[in-house]
């Protein structure tokens, strides 16, 4: 069975600094691209980042550009999210989402985990 | 970047009726739309892939259909577990996508 258990979140103060991860089980990690999605409270769905299955290639959103970094270690099955400099704005659940055959719809999400700025 | 719009933003239908919702994309994309289901406090669930490849263990009353800038979801017989937030997504500037900002069913 598949499953993406993301973990990390938590309240931060403006300016501030979490990691996130994306444990993947039940599926080959490293032959599959994986992507960040967020979602702020009572709002719509919001691509953040991509990296391809080696990890070399990577895609950020301009609202996260310079202050994210998308990174993962397909020896541990595992996808990361670090996130510095975070604003209020950032507030929101962080999906970690399996990207199916690279075409970039996404058929398997995690549970989010959710990322509070304030102060 | 491509921007998607939905309509309508709501709507409130009975079990057993025909629903349809509406995607409109800035520019065309061809047939790089999909659509996700989003229950409250959960994550979205894919439904459809590629405007009308319906994804493995979704029901056959979901139908998707379009191409190049517009695009409909179907449900053709709504049940009690279809109530929630449908999203569509562009996956033509890949891995750069977009949502659309959803559409809300609830019960009348």
């Amino acid at each position: 069975e598949v499953q993406l258990v993301e973990s990390g979140g938590g309240l931060v103060q403006p300016g501030g600094s979490l990691r996130l991860s994306c444990a993947a089980s039940g599926f080959t990690f490293s032959s599959y691209e994986m992507n960040w999605v967020r979602q702020a409270p009572g709002k719509g769905l919001e691509w953040v980042s991509y990296i391809s299955s080696s990890g070399s290639t990577i895609y950020y959103a301009d609202s996260v550009k310079g202050r994210f970094t998308i990174s993962r270690d397909n020896a541990k099955n595992s996808l990361y999210l670090q996130m510095n400099s975070l604003r209020a704005e950032d507030t929101a659940v962080y999906y970690c989402a399996r990207d199916k055959l690279g075409s970039s719809w996404y058929d398997y999400w995690g549970q989010g985990t959710l990322v509070t700025v304030s102060s | 970047d491509i921007q998607m719009t939905q309509s309508p933003s709501s709507l409130s239908a009975s079990v057993g009726d025909r629903v349809t919702i509406t995607c409109r994309a800035s520019q065309s994309i061809s047939s790089y739309l999909n659509w996700y289901q989003q229950k409250p406090g959960k994550a979205p669930k894919l439904l459809i892939y590629a405007a009308s490849s319906l994804q493995s263990g979704v029901p056959s009353r979901f139908s998707g259909s379009g191409s190049g800038t517009d695009f409909t979801l179907t449900i053709s017989s709504l049940q009690p577990e279809d109530f929630a937030t449908y999203y569509c997504q562009q996956s033509y500037s890949t891995p750069r996508v977009t949502f659309g900002p959803g559409t809300k069913v609830d019960i009348k």
